[in-house]
């Protein structure tokens, strides 16, 4: 089975703009995850999809958002981007339901400029 | 919620050395525990885990015990390699029955040949 895939894998913004990252969960896959990487805060939850609906969000301002399709495709979007938004934005898929299993894709590197 | 405590790296060992990363965890209940995996410019990969009181979980010769009594998962390996140098996060869900998970700071290992 293909594993979890991101794109863009890279990508540089400046403050003011807004960016959308896509994630391709594992097939058969039905909860996606979406966390955020810095090396000063390390690894940080951001939100949870299942069956396209949100189930879990963590504390982040309303400018981070994200959204899940019919076929678990999920995407996140980050408005007025701030400096402080550069980091590795990583998502994990999971079955769903009994299994908490996370699995990660190889990340979407955001540097704000 | 339930979190995690790592130790603090960097850990620096020779080739063929005994590994082990310390994990503590606080959590109401028994949740399922994880080790993950970063290395260089990649995503997490899943190393191990272990979902009830004295499982052990091991992948690729490393180990780690689910400890209720001392709320432990520490990692071991009994002879590492030049590739294990990595950063190595243990995890838990965030709150009981949720997938999201809550990570430890990371243990950057770096084996020397």
């Amino acid at each position: 089975k293909a594993g979890v895939t991101q794109t863009p894998r890279y990508l540089i913004k400046t403050r003011g703009q807004q960016v959308t990252l896509s994630c391709s969960p594992i097939s058969g896959h039905r909860s996606v995850s979406w966390y955020q990487q810095t090396p000063g805060q390390g690894l940080q939850f951001l939100f949870e999809y299942f069956s396209e609906t949100q189930r879990n969000k963590g504390n982040f301002p309303g400018r981070f958002s994200g959204r899940q399709f019919s076929n678990s495709r999920s995407e996140m979007n980050v408005s007025t981007l701030e400096l402080g938004d550069s980091a590795l934005y990583l998502c994990a898929s999971s079955l769903g339901a009994s299994d908490e299993t996370q699995y990660f894709g190889p990340g979407t590197r955001l540097l704000v400029l | 919620g339930d979190s995690v405590t790592q130790m603090e790296g960097p850990v620096t060992l020779s080739e063929e050395a005994f590994l082990t990363i310390n994990c503590t965890y606080t959590a109401t209940g028994y949740p399922s525990l994880f080790w993950y995996v970063q290395y260089p410019g990649e995503g997490l990969q899943l190393l191990l885990k272990a979902t009830k009181a004295d499982d052990k979980g091991s992948n690729k010769g490393f180990e780690a015990t689910y400890r209720k009594e001392t709320t432990s998962f520490h990692l071991e390996k009994g002879s590492v390699q030049v590739s294990d140098s990595a950063v190595y996060f243990c995890a838990l869900p965030r709150d009981t029955g949720r997938r999201a998970l809550t990570f430890g700071s990371g243990t950057r290992l770096q084996v020397q040949p």
